[in-house]
């Protein structure tokens, strides 16, 4: 089973701070289906970064993923206050999907 | 635009089937190259995925709830649905339905499904 493992749990900044949270698995994932999320409270999540790399339709260009075979980051440029919320990587393997524990983006 | 609206019972018993339909509008659920998605959300936990299906009907699920789920399309009215069974309290969730492109890029808002008697 594919684990994907995030870093920190918690991340604690403020509007206009840079954020660079990270995404590890516990084995090669091809960078085509690492994908991330952000998710507010009581909303669904929001696709964000797609294969590892490309902002999904719609994202600031603030928002850019980086990474291939273990090690993923998700970096925020400058934090706006609409930037805090949880976000979660995701991978696809031939075993199916796999998401992490998440990363809590708090001010 | 895509929009996807899951619809269901809230409320279900320990031992029986939840049954969940997501109606997807604005487009076609019998796109070639899309499949569509179940995901759900412990109250506070995180995403576990629960599987996926085409519009012929080709499907596959997560290992670990393999033998407890069903998911079956309706193309004709541009639904998908879900079925699980056995439910226990840990099956205690939001259930998003989602359109599946190897991520998920559209979602609908998602139905909270409680079991207990």
């Amino acid at each position: 089973e594919m684990l994907l493992t995030q870093t920190p749990g918690t991340l604690s900044l403020s509007p206009g701070e840079r954020a660079s949270l990270s995404c590890r698995a516990s084995r090669s994932v091809s960078s085509s289906y690492l994908a991330w999320y952000q998710q507010r409270p009581g909303q669904a999540p929001r696709l964000l970064i797609y294969g590892a790399s490309s902002r999904a339709t719609g994202i600031p260009d603030r928002f850019s993923g980086s990474g291939s075979g273990t090690d993923f980051t998700l970096t925020i440029s400058r934090l706006e206050p609409e930037d805090f919320a949880v976000y979660y990587c995701q991978q696809y393997s031939s075993s199916g999907f796999t998401f992490g524990p998440g990363t809590r983006v708090d001010i | 635009q895509l929009q996807l609206q899951e619809s269901g019972p809230g409320l279900v018993k320990p031992s029986e089937t939840l049954s969940l339909t997501c109606t997807v509008s604005g487009g076609s659920i019998s796109s070639s190259t899309d499949y569509w998605g179940w995901i759900r959300q412990p109250p506070g936990k995180g995403l576990e995925w629960i599987g996926s299906i085409d519009y012929s009907g080709n499907s596959y699920y997560n290992p670990s709830l393999k033998s407890r789920v069903s998911i079956s399309v309706d193309t004709s009215k541009n639904q998908f649905s879900l079925k699980v069974k056995s439910l226990n309290a840990a099956d205690t969730a939001v259930y998003y339905c989602a359109r599946e492109v190897r991520s998920f890029d559209y979602w609908g808002q998602g139905i909270l499904a409680t079991v207990s008697s």
